[in-house]
């Protein structure tokens, strides 16, 4: 089975530009979640979805952040300004969600490194 | 500040020996997960352990939770040089998801 996929693996942009990382979570799970993490602030959660609805957006840091997930095999996470603060690793993880105890293992792809010059 | 905070921040030992690293959090939690993180790679999943559950093991993993102390633990025994890494934990309440600061593992041959 593959596991969670990002793109791209590694970008490095200039200060001002638009960047897109895209993610495929696990077929099956209806969980998903953008992490970032940085060496300042370790890893922090910017939002996730429940069967493709954003539930807790709450550490997506402004407006500059969004995040979509059209359907269940697909999100991205848009920075519009990029600027050098953003630079870090961005996760995506996905998971068979549950409430209470039924509460999943979380999968993590293998990150997208973003570099903001 | 954290949910889940880690210590030791570090630890260095040599291989053969024993690594423990201890996870603590202020809420309550449904369930509580380790992960491991090689330099520059993302993170690998270790273990859930829930609520109910006080122990669980995985191969040379052992991680148990107390609940009425609200901290968890991650032993790894008999370490080896490829247990090198951060090992982070994740606590999950209710819908709400954080990691700990994470614990660098050094394994020494």
């Amino acid at each position: 089975d593959a596991g969670v996929i990002q793109s791209p693996r590694h970008e490095v942009t200039e200060m001002g530009q638009e960047v897109t990382l895209r993610c495929k979570p696990i077929s099956g799970h209806n969980s998903l979640f953008w992490y970032r993490q940085t060496m300042m602030r370790g890893l922090e959660l910017l939002i996730y979805f429940n069967n493709n609805v954003p539930i807790d957006d709450s550490g997506m840091p402004e407006d500059r952040f969004s995040a979509k997930m059209p359907n269940a095999s697909f999100s991205t996470l848009k920075i519009q300004p990029s600027e050098p603060r953003d630079s870090a690793v961005y996760f995506c993880a996905s998971s068979s969600s549950g409430t209470g105890l039924a509460g999943n293992t979380i999968y993590f792809g293998e990150g997208s490194w973003l570099t903001v010059v | 500040s954290q949910q889940g905070e880690e210590d030791p921040q570090a630890l260095s030992i040599q291989e053969g020996e024993n690594a423990t690293m201890n996870c603590s959090y202020k809420t309550s939690i449904n369930n509580l997960q380790w992960y491991r993180q090689n330099s520059g790679r993302g993170l690998v999943h270790l273990i859930l352990i829930r609520s109910n559950e006080r122990e669980k093991h995985s191969g040379r993993l052992r991680v148990t939770l107390d609940t009425s102390k609200k901290s968890s633990s991650l032993l790894i025994t008999a370490s080896r040089a490829a247990d090198t890494a951060s090992y982070f934990c994740l606590t999950d309440s209710w819908g709400k998801f954080q990691f700990g600061a994470g614990t660098q593992v050094v394994v020494t041959p």
